[in-house]
């Protein structure tokens, strides 16, 4: 049973475009959505995160849009870069159900060219 | 640079044999992850200790175990390997803050079976 469902499962985007990423939960109990940049040979890290009482948070070009009723939420790349080019991954977690572990979608492998 | 350190970095090995790879978390992380990467599965949970005791479960085989040690270093020992078991094993730690659990992860262990 996957709890979270990650699209698309990669992405080819112009320098400057704007990539979206989608995902979409089934347990109601998480409360805590990061997403994850990941670059080869390396060990995912820590994008940006944001709790279900907020409908958007932006951190530099990053942004998440979240949708508590619809059970979605989103990564929002603004004007993407060559360096941007990585695998992301969306999680969830309930930080109340005794345990932080993540529960992660499969990954969308975003390209950005030149 | 996470500040999580996992032990070795790359490790061939043959079917039947057993295996243990090392993590050290981030200074003053009491939780440590195991997370398993693969292509067809993404990142699966594997299994949480919180300073020395086991935490949660996840989707971690009866040939592989865990343990927390009083440094907080932790190690998983995979044994009567199989080529399936051919993965990235993922380390992380973390601390629980207000805003959320951050969880770090190290650069991983490649394990590759023949």
């Amino acid at each position: 049973q996957q709890q979270v469902k990650q699209s698309p499962q990669s992405l080819i985007v112009q320098k400057g475009g704007i990539p979206i990423i989608n995902c979409a939960y089934e347990n109601t109990a998480f409360d805590y959505f990061p997403w994850y940049q990941q670059f080869p040979g390396k060990g995912p890290a820590l994008l940006i995160a944001i709790r279900p009482d907020v409908s958007e948070k932006k951190e530099g070009r990053f942004t998440i849009s979240f949708n508590k009723s619809a059970k979605q939420f989103s990564l929002h790349i603004m004007d993407s870069q060559p360096g941007d080019s990585a695998t992301y991954f969306c999680a969830a977690s309930n930080t109340q159900g005794g345990s932080e572990k993540l529960v992660f979608g499969k990954g969308t492998k975003l390209t950005v060219n030149p | 640079d996470s500040g999580v350190t996992q032990t070795p970095k790359h490790l061939i090995t043959a079917t039947g044999q057993r295996v243990t790879l090392r993590c050290s978390p981030r200074s003053g992380d009491l939780s440590v992850y195991w997370y398993q990467q693969s292509l067809d599965q993404g990142l699966q949970f594997l299994i949480q200790y919180y300073n020395g005791e086991e935490r949660a479960k996840g989707n971690i085989l009866e040939r592989f175990s865990a343990q927390q040690f009083p440094d907080l270093h932790s190690e998983l020992n995979l044994s009567s390997l199989e080529l399936g078991d051919s993965a990235l094993y993922f380390c992380a730690s973390s601390a629980t803050t207000v805003s959320g659990n951050t969880i770090y992860f190290g650069e991983g262990s490649w394990l590759t079976v023949v």
